[in-house]
């Protein structure tokens, strides 16, 4: 599995928009870029995913540049409910041949500050 | 709320004694995983089921450890003479056969071995 590297941690102010950018030098063509957000005392949920280029949805937007060595998550104009830690995962589509299991980093624990 | 529940959400025990966790995983997921998490480090993998076969076990899950699924709904984790070292969240997460790689989670079940 190719390794994934975040920042620690950010701090940003309410009603900013936040980057995390995530670097993954060693992806494979058939890995998957996903984010998952954890709250404290709850289990992750999934937020995004993406492959190249550029994926929205309601939460946040996903940038992967040509490379895919590197992927950025963008939450526009964040409140303090957005405090959490931010795990980016890569990982290949399920291929059918056996067993899958996520594999976390320590992920980017993101304070919002009013 | 038809997400993954488990009980119970918290669970003090002595050192030595056996302790049981239950997970309900969304009806009609038939892949059904538990993960444990220490404070600071991200959810480690520790077993999956598809149906109600246990088709991979981590190294992290010691002879000690147990998991069912017996009718290939819910699955519980048991933990027999319970060590410190065990004191961790444990989370269960399910999915969809060929959407493996997105995992919904459960709040977890939080142990704390004294």
């Amino acid at each position: 599995l190719a390794k994934t590297t975040q920042p620690i941690s950010m701090d940003s102010y309410e009603g900013q928009e936040v980057n995390i950018t995530c670097s993954h030098n060693n992806i494979a063509t058939n890995d998957y870029i996903t984010w998952y957000q954890q709250f404290p005392s709850q289990g992750p949920r999934f937020i995004i995913q993406g492959y190249k280029t550029k994926v929205t949805n309601e939460v946040a937007s996903l940038f992967i540049p040509a490379d895919r060595k590197s992927s950025t998550l963008s939450l526009p104009r964040v409140s303090l409910s957005d405090t959490a830690v931010y795990y980016c995962l890569v990982a290949p589509t399920y291929s059918g041949a056996g067993s899958y299991q996520l594999t976390f980093g320590k992920g980017t624990k993101l304070s919002v500050i009013p | 709320d038809t997400g993954v529940s488990q009980n119970p959400r918290h669970k003090i025990t002595k050192r030595g004694q056996n302790v049981t966790f239950r997970c309900d995983p969304i009806s009609e997921h038939n892949r059904l995983y538990w993960y444990r998490q220490t404070l600071g480090q991200g959810p480690e993998f520790l077993t999956y089921f598809q149906n109600e076969a246990q088709l991979e076990k981590s190294r992290l899950l010691s002879d000690r450890f147990s998991a069912e699924r017996p009718k290939g709904s819910f699955s519980t984790l048991e933990i027999q003479r319970t060590e410190q070292g065990d004191s961790a969240m444990y989370l269960c997460a399910s999915s969809l056969v060929n959407r493996e790689e997105t995992q919904y989670f459960g709040p977890g079940t939080r142990l704390l071995v004294l």
